[in-house]
């Protein structure tokens, strides 16, 4: 089956640091790569996707590039901010559910950003 | 253009009973999907709506049901509650397949 795996928080960088979280996927088919921003006390919101081979997703600064060689869909930002504390997850749609929208998410990636 | 709400905002209940979550979706999104949120075992689905009809199912007991009515509004209804079904119940809409999702702040419920 599907499955989705990032590495394990919480993540802990200084203002302006670079930010790197790791990505990986195990899916049939062709799947659409998804990076979902989750802020205390409220839903997901989508920050970035990419569905095919090759494309970049990105938005705020954020970018991810879909590699189908290595399996990944590593979510980078090169200068965070303190306002980007919050829970990342990394998310995939396989596309052979009859068409729907079913997602499997990876298990998220708590990133505190301090001063 | 008002986002997906969800009620109640936070429900306690006791082992055995049932419950009734509610989601509205933004308007004119047809697609209603649910997700179950847990510490343990993360963000897992349970299933979507899409004109009134489930279109797909994740692997949840048949304990676990829900219903899309005309309007696109949606419910899910859990009964016989265990202590594992304590969780925050995310509600996500979208016009169609594949398109971006929508989620709303989520119901905590809490099984006591």
């Amino acid at each position: 089956g599907n499955s989705v795996t990032q590495m394990e928080g919480p993540v802990t960088l200084s203002e302006e640091a670079f930010l790197t979280i790791n990505c990986t996927y195990t899916a049939t088919g062709y799947p659409s790569l998804f990076w979902y921003v989750q802020y205390p006390g409220e839903g997901l919101q989508l920050l970035l996707k990419a569905t095919k081979a090759d494309d970049k997703g990105s938005n705020k600064g954020f970018e991810a590039t879909y590699r189908k060689e290595t399996t990944s869909f590593h979510l980078e930002k090169g200068s965070v901010q303190v306002s980007d504390s919050a829970v990342y997850f990394c998310a995939l749609s396989d596309g052979l559910t009859g068409g729907g929208n079913k997602l499997t998410f990876g298990t998220g990636t708590q990133l505190k950003v301090e001063l | 253009k008002a986002g997906v709400t969800q009620t109640p905002r936070y429900l306690i209940k006791t082992r055995g009973q049932q419950v009734t979550l509610s989601c509205s979706p933004i308007s004119g999104h047809r697609s209603v999907s649910w997700y179950q949120q847990t510490p343990g075992q993360g963000l897992q689905f349970l299933f979507e709506y899409f004109s009134e009809t489930q279109r797909n199912k994740g692997n949840f007991p048949g304990r676990f049901s829900g219903r899309q009515f005309s309007n696109s509004r949606s419910e899910m209804n859990v009964s016989t509650l265990e202590l594992g079904d304590s969780a925050l119940y995310l509600c996500a809409s979208s016009f169609d397949a594949n398109e971006k999702l929508f989620f709303g702040s989520g119901t905590q419920l809490s099984v006591l």
